[in-house]
């Protein structure tokens, strides 16, 4: 089975250029999170969807960041003007919600640099 | 707000020793406790999760202890090998579906040769 896939693997990009990050989560999991991990601050959840509906956008650190899902078989984090502080490693994890928590499983990641 | 602490940020150990990763949370409405194992370049992978209805939970060569009075919780890997060489991570939720999981900041383990 094919797991959580994201692309790119690595952006190399310039401070104030788009950044859009994508996501297909595993197969009939209905539920996709977005983290991203620093040195500084280790794994945060940035946002979290449900169905396709985002439940918890608590996390993204400001309006430069958001999120998509138009679908079950994807979703993108975008962020418009990409600054130096938002070099990171960004996750996406899928997991089924029937419940009582299921496991996350994760994503290789997009490692972002912001020159 | 919810908060996980772990402990220690380093650890090395000679293969063969026995490793010991502690974390403590906050929410008392807690009840799912998975651990996570990642590897360099890769995701987080889940190696074993406890539910609070239980105290202990053992896969092989890893267990996982939960003292829910204590708000503490603990990952033993015993038989260490290089290849648990990794940074592991605790996490703790209130095990609904709907509910977020707070991460540890991260142990790094080393395996000695």
């Amino acid at each position: 089975d094919a797991g959580v896939i994201q692309s790119p693997r690595h952006e190399v990009t310039e401070m104030g250029q788009e950044v859009t990050l994508r996501c297909k989560p595993i197969s009939g999991h209905n539920s996709l999170f977005w983290y991203r991990q620093t040195m500084m601050r280790g794994l945060e959840l940035l946002i979290y969807f449900n169905n396709n509906v985002p439940i918890d956008d608590s996390g993204m650190p400001e309006d430069r960041f958001s999120a998509k899902m138009p679908n079950a078989s994807f979703s993108t984090l975008k962020i418009q003007p990409s600054e130096p502080r938002d070099s990171a490693v960004y996750f996406c994890a899928s997991s089924v919600s029937a419940g009582v928590q299921e496991t996350q499983y994760f994503g290789p990641g997009t490692r972002l640099l912001v020159l | 707000g919810e908060n996980v602490e772990q402990h220690p940020s380093t650890l090395s150990v000679q293969e063969g020793d026995s490793a010991v990763i502690k974390c403590t949370y906050s929410d008392s409405a807690s009840n799912y406790f998975p651990w996570y194992k990642q590897e360099l370049g890769k995701g987080p992978q889940l190696i074993i999760d406890i539910r609070s209805n239980v105290g202990e939970k053992k896969d092989q060569r890893i267990a996982v202890t939960l003292n829910k009075t204590a708000k503490h919780f603990s990952l033993h890997i015993t038989e260490t090998q290089p290849e648990d060489s990794a940074v592991y991570f605790c996490a703790a939720s209130r095990g609904s579906s709907a509910s977020k999981i707070i991460f540890g900041s991260g142990t790094r383990l080393s395996i000695r040769p």
